[in-house]
């Protein structure tokens, strides 16, 4: 079945700064690639997702990156704030119908002013 | 408008009691979600459904019973609990596919301790 692994664990930056989340996945007919952020004592809120006809999606400071080839997707968050610091999960799964999300580990991100 | 709602929002329960934890939205979706979150492991499905009646397992299953009787409600039972079953439960719900975008909407959680 589906593993997605993600990286880093925790990700400590300056507001300001830039952060990247990375994360590969093993099936070759994943196609749907969401990014969820969860704040404390929250449910995930899905934040930005990528289907694999495309290999960017931007919204104004966040984007996803898909690379089909190497089998890995990425977030990127410009411009940092603080409100920013919480926990992002990558998942994955094949077709958008059912929707089986296999999700990565997460990574905690602090973002200090 | 509520979204996806969880009661209760916190249980401790003895190893071997039994309990049900309600997942209700109102937001007429078809498709309806049981995660449980454990620290280092990300969100792992329980089980799921596509349907008032119908109900399937998804990737961690044993232990937990399911039943979607009426389309805004999606419960989750155990029958016997387990230390192993400590976690916080997620249920989660989206439109089928064709009528919108692919957003699964979550709810607050339910922290479960079994002792």
């Amino acid at each position: 079945g589906e593993n997605v692994e993600q990286h880093p664990s925790t990700l400590s930056v300056q507001e300001g700064d830039s952060a990247v989340i990375k994360c590969t996945y093993s099936d070759s007919a994943s196609n749907y690639f969401p990014w969820y952020k969860q704040e404390l004592g929250k449910g995930p809120q899905l934040i930005i997702d990528i289907r694999s006809n495309v290999g960017e999606k931007k919204d104004q400071r966040i984007a996803v990156t898909l690379n089909k080839t190497a089998k890995h997707f990425s977030l990127h968050i410009t411009e940092t704030q603080p409100e920013d610091s919480a926990v992002y999960f990558c998942a994955a799964s094949r077709g958008t119908g059912f929707q089986k999300l296999v999700f990565g580990t997460g990574t905690r991100l602090l973002v200090s002013p | 408008n509520a979204g996806v709602t969880q009661t209760p929002k916190f249980r401790v329960l003895k190893t071997g009691q039994s309990m049900t934890l309600l997942c209700a939205q109102d937001m007429n979706h078809e498709y309806m979600y049981w995660y449980r979150q454990d620290p280092g492991m990300g969100l792992r499905l329980i089980h799921y459904s596509v349907g008032e009646g119908t109900t399937a397992k998804g990737e961690v299953p044993d232990g937990y019973n399911v039943s979607r009787l009426k389309k805004q409600n999606f419960l989750l039972g155990l029958e016997s609990a387990a230390p192993s079953q400590t976690s916080v439960y997620f249920c989660a719900s989206r439109t089928r596919p064709g009528l919108g975008g692919y957003e699964q909407y979550f709810g607050p959680g339910t922290r479960l301790t079994v002792t």
